[in-house]
């Protein structure tokens, strides 16, 4: 049963442009959403996260937007830069629970 | 400030031996939990410790134990290893229980011949 999808195994965008990555999920007790980065041989690194009480969060060249009735959760990436190339996850967890619940991953490719 | 440290970084065992593999959590943290990470399944939880108790535990067959020492840091054992069980164990830790955010360290690549 997997809670937190990705259905985009693989994205590739030109460099500059906006890279929009995408995650489903079905359980509606989550309440805390992060994506994660991954590059080959290191453990994910933290990017960014939203709370079920925002819709929309900013870091610099990332943006996480959560639309909670479609169970649905978007990362912008504006402007896509090559070291940006790596495998993207959407995690989520719900209160007090440590648990990280992930999906499959979409691996974003910045093209020069 | 030093990162999660994960160790051995690869190993290669038969079927039926056990392994263990350690973690070392950054310096404060308190919570440590793990993951394993296949290229079908992405990131599977195995379980959480928080102060030596294990306060989650993922979907995962009894071989797959853990524990947390007094210094938070944490091993995990897999005994009578399967072939399904070559994967990427991932250790993680945060500042304190529900924090949100983890921080990963490079992992234990495990290959099961």
């Amino acid at each position: 049963d997997q809670q937190v999808k990705q259905n985009s195994p693989s994205l590739s965008v030109q460099e500059g442009r906006i890279s929009i990555l995408n995650c489903d999920y079905t359980n509606s007790m989550f309440d805390y959403f992060l994506w994660y980065k991954k590059y080959p041989a290191e453990g994910p690194t933290f990017l960014i996260s939203i709370s079920s009480i925002k819709d929309k969060n900013e870091d610099g060249r990332f943006t996480v937007f959560l639309n909670k009735s479609a169970k649905h959760l978007s990362l912008h990436i504006v402007p896509s830069q090559p070291g940006d190339s790596a495998v993207y996850f959407c995690a989520a967890k719900d209160f007090g629970n440590e648990k990280l619940t992930f999906g499959t991953g979409t691996r974003l490719t910045i093209i020069p | 400030k030093a990162g999660v440290t994960q160790t051995p970084r690869y190993l290669i065992k038969t079927r039926g031996q056990q392994v263990t593999l350690s973690c070392s959590p950054i310096s404060g943290h308190r919570s440590v939990s793990w993951y394993q990470q296949t290229p079908g399944q992405g990131l599977q939880f195995l379980f959480e410790y928080f102060s030596e108790t294990q306060r989650n535990k993922g979907n995962f067959p009894g071989r797959f134990s853990g524990r947390q020492f007094s210094n938070s840091r944490s091993e995990m054992n897999v005994s009578t290893l399967e072939l399904g069980d070559s994967a990427l164990y991932l250790c993680a830790s945060s500042p304190s229980q529900g924090a949100g955010e983890l921080f990963f360290g490079e992992g234990s690549r495990l290959t099961v011949l």
